[in-house]
């Protein structure tokens, strides 16, 4: 089985400071790993995923993610927070079936 | 490319009345389709998936039921709606086979239940 946990369902950045969102998940086998964005009242869009092919991905909107199998995380971060980078995002896991395991989503608040 | 539609994109229903959402997948052949509900606030729940026309595997029994009548078609319907029906609906799609199983949504279905 597979689960994911987001750590904080609230963050709040300065505009130009680092966004770090936490991502711990849990798979019986090796997962494949995504982040999500949510902007208000749309779908859902990919900024990431982890396959395997290499630990430290990079996504859209210059957010990257690293897999950390000792950790067993997957944290998102970006350099530099934008005012158009409030949404919210949420986390992934596939394991060995066709679903995926969402995590409960953490809203980034931007500050000017 | 791949677009997957949703409609309607917003809908309001008296509590009792049926529902039919639907959701379609162009660009692509025999996907993987999945129904979420989203409540205010709330993650993602994944109601319906289906691997293929006619196959529908359901997650969470409740007032909903999802059909497949056509391989890119995805249809969700209810009888009667309850209160707690009330959200946002988001279909999803992914290619078959794909062993990261990448799923890329609708724009998705405000419901409000009244």
């Amino acid at each position: 089985a597979q689960s994911v946990t987001q750590l904080g369902s609230h963050v709040s950045v300065s505009e130009g400071a680092l966004v770090l969102l936490r991502c711990n998940y849990s798979s019986s086998v090796p997962p494949y790993l995504f982040w999500y964005v949510q902007y208000p009242n749309q779908g859902l869009q990919l900024l990431l995923k982890y396959t395997s092919a290499a630990t430290l991905v990079k996504g859209i909107n210059g957010f990257e993610a690293e897999f950390k199998k000792s950790e067993t995380s997957f944290h998102l971060t970006k350099p530099s927070a934008h005012m158009s980078d409030a949404a919210e995002y949420f986390c992934a896991v596939k394991g060995g079936n066709e679903k995926l395991t969402f995590g409960t989503g953490t809203r980034l608040t931007i500050i000017p | 490319s791949q677009t997957i539609h949703q409609w309607p994109a917003t809908l309001v229903q008296p509590v009792g009345s049926p529902l039919s959402l639907e959701c379609t997948v162009e660009g692509t052949s025999n996907p993987n389709l999945y129904w979420y509900r989203q409540a205010a606030g709330r993650g993602l729940q994944l109601l319906f998936y289906s691997v293929g026309i006619g196959q529908i595997s359901s997650e969470v029994p409740q007032n909903l039921s999802a059909s497949r009548p056509q391989d890119r078609q995805f249809i969700l319907s209810s009888k009667k709606l309850l209160l707690s029906d009330s959200g946002f609906y988001l279909c999803a799609w992914t290619r078959q086979g794909l062993a990261s199983g990448t799923q890329y949504f609708g724009p998705g279905t405000r419901l409000l239940v009244l």
